[in-house]
């Protein structure tokens, strides 16, 4: 696609249901990542695939979080158990490996756990 | 360890300049970014420096001393809709990015 595309933009769940967040990158780059954007806070990075290399999930804050991508391409955040903390916008962004790696952000998810 | 600091809010004034501070700490250094992020949406890349000096494209110029663990983001001839977030960022284990909390500009007319 043109850009990278996140669905829902917005998700209203429950404390404690399980919600699960997409991102389809832009086609042909081959890293991705998520980042999480709370209220005043600047974005904190979750987690980074590139290629078919086993993902750097040093951002994940608690096991609650898991993430995983599907032929390279499509990804897949997945938040279980949502606490109240969790609420936040996640971002994903893609890029081309190499050179001046500029990310290219989608418009986000907006979580919010009641 | 990272560490990136950058105003919280500035104002601006339309048709002025803004010139948007950023310093950083980091172990090893493989360039600084700047993002531009509206209300809402997604953030927008603005401007890479890897090498000390100022790079100019159009109304945004960004400038870079790494000895001094510096960089700004000048912005001329504001207009309302520069009114957003500007994200300073600096990869850290070469492909992941570090951000600051952003700077909140607002420009009045």
């Amino acid at each position: 696609g043109a850009g990278v595309s996140q669905s829902p933009s917005n998700k209203v769940t429950e404390k404690g249901k399980d919600v699960e967040l997409r991102c389809d990158p832009i086609s042909g780059h081959t890293a991705l990542y998520w980042y999480r954007q709370s209220l005043g806070q600047g974005l904190e990075f979750l987690i980074y695939f590139q290629g078919n290399s086993a993902p750097d999930k040093s951002g994940l804050p608690s096991d609650r979080f898991s993430a995983e991508r599907t032929g390279g391409s499509v990804s897949t955040l997945t938040i279980q158990r949502t606490q109240q903390e969790d609420s936040a916008v996640y971002l994903c962004a893609s890029s081309l490996v190499g050179g001046e790696n500029i990310q290219y952000f989608g418009a986000g998810t907006r979580l919010s756990v009641l | 360890g990272q560490n990136i600091d950058q105003p919280t809010e500035m104002t601006a004034t339309e048709g002025a300049i803004v010139q948007i501070n950023c310093t950083y700490q980091t172990s090893g250094f493989n360039g600084l970014f700047w993002y531009q992020q509206h209300a809402g949406e997604a953030p927008t890349f603005l401007s890479y420096n890897v090498l000390d000096g100022l790079e100019e494209k159009g109304r945004f110029s960004s400038f870079l001393s790494r000895s001094k663990g510096y960089s700004y983001l000048l912005l001329k001839e504001l207009q309302m809709k520069d009114s957003a977030s500007y994200l300073c960022a600096v990869p850290f284990n070469t492909d992941k990015l570090i951000f600051g909390t952003g700077t909140r500009l607002q420009v009045f007319p």
